[in-house]
């Protein structure tokens, strides 16, 4: 099993406040997903990272993937309530790829108005 | 017009008893999987199946057992619950094998033994 956590586990914060949450594993990954999910509902895809060292934007949210492929951040500029929700981390495997995906620990934000 | 579809939404029974979680895609989608996502919101592979054949089988105990009678459905039957067994399961789909996918989960099965 390939370890992926997540650090913070909780975040709180503001309507408006920057936040960056954290992804980090000791095992390199062929690609990695970011995926929100809401209370009552199944995770849906953020974003697929590929390559070391890429970024991606998608609006107020900006992926890094880390140069070495074991560590990945997400950041999200002027946080808005519709953000709150459990983001995961998923890391597939170098063998079996996104077929069989890694989560990991999850963040809960929520953010407040 | 649900792209991944499962049923039922809640299930509640008691322990030793067997049942059955039903999932259907209409992506058209070759790959479909189980996932277990624990009270801690750990969520993990159960299950991954393509074409019908089974392509993955992480650990699960030998209770459970899935069923793919075509590519669009994959069903979840679980003999003997355990109070362990307790979690959300969420069946998903990806559209075929491949370094980087794209899973869509359905809404998710919420089991609670008793």
């Amino acid at each position: 099993t390939q370890l992926l956590e997540q650090s913070p586990q909780f975040l709180s914060i503001q309507e408006g406040e920057n936040l960056t949450v954290y992804c980090n594993s000791s095992s390199v990954f062929s690609s990695l997903q970011w995926y929100r999910q809401e209370p009552g509902e199944g995770p849906v895809l953020l974003v697929t990272v590929v390559t070391g060292g890429e970024v991606k934007k998608l609006k107020r949210l900006t992926f890094q993937f880390g140069d070495a492929r074991k560590d990945s951040s997400l950041h999200i500029t002027a946080a808005q309530p519709g953000d709150t929700g459990l983001y995961l981390c998923a890391g597939a495997s170098l063998q079996t790829g996104a077929n069989n995906l890694f989560f990991g620990t999850g963040t809960r934000l929520t953010v407040i108005p | 017009d649900t792209a991944v579809s499962q049923t039922p939404k809640y299930l509640v029974t008691q322990m030793g008893n067997d049942k059955s979680i039903k999932c259907e895609q209409n992506l058209g989608h070759d790959t479909m999987y189980w996932y277990k996502q624990d009270s801690k919101k750990f969520l993990k592979i159960m299950f991954s199946y393509n074409n019908k054949e089974l392509i993955i089988n992480e650990t699960v105990p030998n209770r459970f057992s899935p069923k793919s009678p075509d590519k669009a459905h994959l069903n979840l039957h679980i003999n003997s619950l355990e109070l362990g067994d307790s979690a959300v399961y969420f069946c998903a789909s990806s559209p075929r094998w491949t370094r980087v996918g794209k899973l869509f989960f359905g809404s998710g099965t919420q089991l609670s033994v008793l």
